[in-house]
């Protein structure tokens, strides 16, 4: 079955440092995957998303991320933090039919001045 | 931000109760979805649509049901609520292009709180 890991609950960075959230899921075929923001109490937004092609793909926000094939990763990358930033992160695999997802547990992101 | 709403936005209720909680969109998308959200669990899916009065259970169904009437409404009924229901609900939407797979949007999310 599809599953999506997120080994990170929390991290915090400083503002201005370089940020990398990990993200492996396992899944038979080639996946679609998604990274997801949540600000607190709001709902989700889509900030990427890979579907085939160039396995670096670039987001929203001045995010991007990197598909790799050989580790089962979807690592989400910013070379920059800034306090904004502070949210919490998802991962999902497309699974099946339905366009539905799986998500993984979450990254809870604290920025620090 | 794709048109989603859901209603209530937040809920007190008793053990036992019935609960009706709602989602409307006005992007005439056909793929439906309910998630529950839950610290240490992230989001789990607990029904879907793919069309009017076409259903199908997700991971974390029992408990739960659902109805799709019109396009744009989308409705999850707790029969008789229980403590474990406490949780946020996610209403999201998707639609579909060619079999290809697409992103689903998010609405604002439904506090429901079952004592």
């Amino acid at each position: 079955a599809q599953s999506v890991t997120q080994p990170d609950i929390h991290i915090t960075v400083s503002e201005g440092a370089s940020l990398e959230l990990r993200c492996n899921y396992s899944y038979g075929a080639t996946p679609y995957l998604f990274w997801y923001v949540q600000s607190p109490g709001q709902g989700l937004q889509l900030l990427l998303k890979y579907f085939s092609g160039d396995t670096l793909v670039q987001g929203i926000k001045g995010f991007e991320a990197e598909f790799k094939r050989s580790q089962s990763s979807f690592n989400l990358r910013k070379p920059s933090v800034h306090w904004s930033d502070a949210a919490e992160y998802f991962c999902a695999v497309g699974t099946g039919t339905a366009s539905k997802l799986t998500f993984g547990t979450g990254t809870r992101l604290q920025v620090t001045l | 931000d794709a048109g989603i709403t859901q209603s209530p936005r937040h809920k007190v209720t008793e053990t036992g109760t019935p609960v009706t909680l709602r989602c409307h969109q006005t992007e005439n998308h056909r793929y439906m979805y309910w998630y529950r959200q839950d610290p240490g669990h992230g989001l789990r899916l607990i029904h879907y649509s793919y069309g009017v009065k076409d259903t199908d259970k997700g991971e974390v169904s029992d408990g739960y049901s659902v109805s799709r009437s019109k396009t744009e409404d989308f409705l999850l009924t707790l029969e008789s609520a229980t403590s474990s229901q406490t949780s946020v609900y996610f209403c999201a939407i998707s639609e579909t292009s060619g079999g290809s797979y697409n992103e689903q949007f998010f609405g604002p999310g439904t506090r429901l709180t079952v004592l």
